[in-house]
């Protein structure tokens, strides 16, 4: 059982590069989200999903595309990259969008915009 | 809006010294409240929650208990190790709309040493 994992650890980019960042969970989890991690500003959600063909905006979703068309996977796209995305990307997963349930974090994404 | 403030790092502590970080927040409604600690180099990882007021989440020596009268959440831990050295959050989820949706303090690091 893997969890939660994430692709690449480490991913620099040129400003206007595009790249997408991928998530993938073994738990059969409903929901799942992406957040980034700045220094200083905690964990911000970018984008949400409740389940397959489901996607919803958080509080940062500028420049971020994500779309899922299976349980198992939900890919961040940066479309034209920019070096205000310079951050770490955490993927999330949990069995429902119920309070009860844990969240299960990745290991993150480092990712650098040149 | 929803919002959690914790108190600023880095907290540096000799091992066996008793911890407190404190943490409030502002909420409509009555949230779950969270602490997430992060190893260096991992993923978030749930520490403790509690769901509702007075209610007390404890977890590998860690504690903390829901103050509605405060809108407090301050985690404590009567002995440290330096094992936890790590950078703690606090965070809230909401019912409603955003269900689901972690919205997080801008962590404290914690040093330990022997």
């Amino acid at each position: 059982n893997a969890g939660v994992t994430q692709t690449p650890k480490f991913q620099v980019l040129k400003t206007g590069q595009s790249m997408t960042l991928q998530c993938a969970q073994d738990m059969n989890h409903e929901y799942m989200s992406w957040y980034r991690q700045d220094p200083g500003m905690g964990l911000r959600l970018i984008h949400y999903s409740v389940g397959a063909g489901i996607t919803d905006q958080g509080e940062v979703p500028n420049g971020y595309n994500v779309s899922r068309s299976t349980t198992e996977d939900f890919p961040l796209r940066l479309l034209s990259a920019a070096p205000s995305q310079t951050s770490v990307y955490f993927c999330a997963s949990s069995p429902d969008r119920d309070i009860s349930y844990e969240q299960y974090f990745g290991p993150g994404t480092r990712l650098t915009v040149t | 809006g929803n919002s959690v403030t914790q108190m600023e790092g880095p907290v540096t502590l000799s091992e066996e010294a008793f911890l407190t970080i404190n943490c409030t927040y502002t909420a409509t409604g009555y949230p779950s409240l969270f602490w997430y600690v992060q190893y260096p180099g991992e993923g978030l990882q749930l520490l403790l929650k509690a769901t509702k007021a007075d209610d007390k989440g404890s977890n590998k020596g860690f504690e903390a208990t829901y103050r509605k009268e405060t809108t407090s959440f301050h985690l404590e831990k009567g002995s440290v190790q330096v094992s936890d050295s790590a950078v703690y959050f606090c965070a809230l989820m909401t019912y409603g709309g955003s269900q689901g949706n972690l919205i997080f303090g801008k962590g404290t690091k914690l040093s330990v040493k022997p």
